[in-house]
């Protein structure tokens, strides 16, 4: 099972959006409704951001949101805060019964 | 509170086993799956299987196959991730994860086991 693509990097200033994608296949993205999106900041555990596509956690801010067009998916953070900064990961449920993650995003605020 | 709770760090040598611990509190852990997940350092993310507690079902990652077991002892709380015929290229963090049966998604996690192989 390969590795969903992400950009390796996305950057914005303070209040701006961006967009991180997420491609995968047949087998999994464009299947499944089951992609989540994780948060990693430097030395953690990842957090869950979004979860079935476009939920998102108690907890977690409405300036992050998701969605999925075929087999690619997105997060968008919008109104972008200097604790957003971090590695973002999408994944998905297969074909297989099993779990695929992304090559990883890093998310810096300029 | 829910929380997952990880071994500490462990030490092999190339050829060696190694077993992590993940002991889950402030909820019924035979309704969950358990999942394990490693990060090479500077690197992604990597699915390794899970268990359902309440029937023991697992399912592994084709490239780990023949090489991870996944355990649960359920009068402890605990489920285990067991790497055989360690090499250097298996030096990472082992992160468990917990998924509601049906829901697909990992929370929480771990704080992660960093396992260092080496001579």
């Amino acid at each position: 099972q390969s590795a969903l693509t992400q950009p390796p990097s996305v950057s914005g200033s303070p209040g701006q959006s961006v967009t991180i994608s997420c491609t995968g296949t047949s087998s999994d993205v464009g299947n499944y409704n089951r992609v989540c999106w994780y948060q990693q900041p430097p030395g953690t555990a990842p957090k869950l951001m979004v979860y079935d596509v476009s939920n998102r956690p108690s907890g977690v801010p409405d300036r992050f949101s998701g969605s999925k067009s075929g087999n690619t998916a997105s997060l968008t953070i919008s109104g972008l805060q200097a604790e957003d900064e971090a590695d973002y990961y999408c994944s998905s449920y297969t074909r297989s019964s099993t779990y695929v993650f992304g090559t990883g995003t890093k998310v810096t605020v300029l | 509170q829910v929380q997952v709770v990880q071994s500490g760090a462990e030490v092999k040598k190339p050829g060696a086993s190694v077993k992590v611990s993940c002991t889950a509190s402030g909820y019924i852990f035979t309704d969950y799956v358990i999942h394990w997940v490693r990060q090479a350092p500077g690197q992604r993310l990597e699915w390794m299987g899970w268990i359902k507690v309440g029937n023991d079902d697992t399912k592994y990652s084709q490239k780990f196959q023949g090489r991870v077991t996944i355990t649960r002892d359920t009068s402890a709380s605990t489920a285990y991730m067991d790497l055989t015929s360690l090499t250097s290229e298996d030096t990472a963090v082992y992160y468990c994860a917990r998924e509601k049966l049906g829901a697909y998604w990992f929370d929480p996690w771990g704080q992660g086991t960093l396992v260092t192989v080496s001579s």
